[in-house]
């Protein structure tokens, strides 16, 4: 039971590539998150999906794009990375509304 | 605004000495509450969860809620240095959309002194 997992771990872009990165969670559970942690900012929602085939905005969702494409999996997408991108991503996952979250071993970007 | 406030820290402790953090939020009708223990390079573990007034035990570790003020708070008994970490509240809140997400503090760094 490997929980959440997060590819890559660790990236490094140059200011305005693209990549995804990715998220699997095999608990069978509805709700995924992602979440950007910054020095002092504390843990950041960018974007979730409350269940198969919904996604909707967090409190920081600009430069970002996600998809929902199973139950299983949910991506995030940056189509042009900038600097303030830099950050620790961690995907999440719940099995309901109210209950606690699960993470991914997070993926460490640096955007130069 | 939903926001979650915990004082950063860094908080220190004597080994075996009791540890208390605390937490404020300002949803009012917020129903269900978490402290997670982050260590320095990894991911957000969860170590209690709390959903009623008053306090719940779990080994070291007690949680006390308190919704009239808004105020929850981890105490951590007989503190070890392994307890070092940072210690994250999470709070169910209502978001933008309507949706209940989780909100986090920003985190108190918690050092116990050998």
């Amino acid at each position: 039971n490997a929980g959440v997992t997060q590819t890559p771990k660790f990236q490094v872009l140059k200011t305005g590539q693209s990549m995804t990165l990715q998220c699997a969670q095999d608990m069978n559970h509805n709700s995924m998150y992602w979440y950007r942690q910054d020095p002092g900012m504390g843990l950041r929602l960018i974007y979730y999906s409350a269940s198969e085939g919904t996604t909707d905005k967090g409190e920081v969702p600009n430069g970002y794009n996600v998809s929902r494409l199973n139950k299983r999996e949910f991506s995030l997408r940056l189509e042009s990375a900038a600097p303030s991108q830099t950050s620790v991503y961690f995907c999440a996952s719940r099995p309901g509304h109210n209950t606690e979250a699960f993470f991914g071993q997070g993926t460490r970007l640096t955007v130069v | 605004q939903k926001e979650v406030e915990q004082n950063s820290g860094p908080l220190s402790v004597p080994e075996g000495a009791i540890a208390s953090l605390n937490c404020t939020y300002s949803d009012r009708g917020s129903q269900s509450f978490f402290w997670y223990r982050q260590y320095s390079g990894k991911s957000p573990e969860l170590i209690m969860s709390i959903y009623s007034n008053g306090d719940k035990e779990d080994g070291r570790f007690t949680a006390q809620l308190n919704k009239a003020s808004q105020y929850v708070s981890l105490l951590i008994r007989d503190s070890q240095p392994s307890d070092s970490a940072t210690y994250l509240c999470a709070v169910n809140m209502e978001g933008l959309t309507g949706a209940n997400n989780l909100f986090f503090g920003t985190g108190t760094r918690l050092t116990v002194i050998p």
